[in-house]
């Protein structure tokens, strides 16, 4: 079935550091991917997206890249601060369809 | 502009009861999706409603069922609970005549069930 998969489970970095968290999805007709933020006790909070048309966007310090033949997704963080930590899901979904397949999750640490 | 909003907060139950959960879409909103989120998980589908009907139904079983209102606001009812029903829930609204999977959640509803 739809599945996703997300690496690593948990990554810390230095304060001014890159981060690069990557997911790989099962359904070929996936095509709209987005990231979403957790803080703890808040809500997932949609910090990017990628519609599989386009191969990278950004968005100031945030960029995502998509390499739509290996099924891979990945989120990178520039000049990382410590806002910044948090968990990030990926998601992957049919295009007009609604149902988002979550990873599993990364606890993104930012050591100031 | 109020964004996602959902009630209550927390609930606790017991094995066997129901429970009722609401959700009210951002403004501008119609599409409500409810997720259930275990604890150190990804949020998973349970199913989407838009034009007041059940459109897409992710692995849940029947206890899982909702409700949309003319107001496009939603109910998540959970029959016969399980322990393993212990989660939070969240709901995430999609814009009028936008894509369904442009999604935004609200802060979910964390259930215990003893």
């Amino acid at each position: 079935g739809e599945n996703v998969e997300q690496h690593p489970s948990t990554l810390s970095v230095q304060e001014g550091d890159s981060a690069v968290i990557k997911c790989t999805y099962s359904d070929s007709a996936s095509n709209y991917f987005p990231w979403y933020k957790q803080e703890l006790g808040k809500r997932p909070q949609l910090i990017i997206d990628i519609r599989s048309n386009v191969g990278e966007k950004k968005d100031q310090r945030i960029a995502v890249t998509l390499n739509k033949t290996a099924k891979h997704f990945s989120l990178h963080i520039t000049e990382t601060q410590p806002e910044d930590s948090a968990v990030y899901f990926c998601a992957a979904a049919e295009s007009n369809t609604g149902k988002l397949i979550f990873g599993q999750g990364t606890t993104l640490q930012v050591k100031p | 502009d109020a964004g996602v909003t959902q009630s209550p907060t927390h609930l606790i139950k017991t094995r066997g009861q129901q429970v009722t959960l609401r959700c009210s879409p951002k403004s501008g909103h119609d599409t409500v999706s409810w997720y259930q989120q275990a604890l150190g998980q990804g949020p998973q589908f349970i199913f989407q409603y838009y034009e007041e009907e059940e459109r897409q139904r992710g692995n849940f079983p029947d206890r899982f069922s909702g409700h949309q209102f003319p107001n496009y606001s939603s109910e998540l009812n959970v029959n016969a609970l399980l322990l393993g029903d212990s989660a939070l829930y969240l709901c995430a609204s999609s814009p009028l005549g936008g894509r369904k999977e442009t999604q935004y959640f609200g802060p979910g509803t964390r259930l215990l069930v003893l």
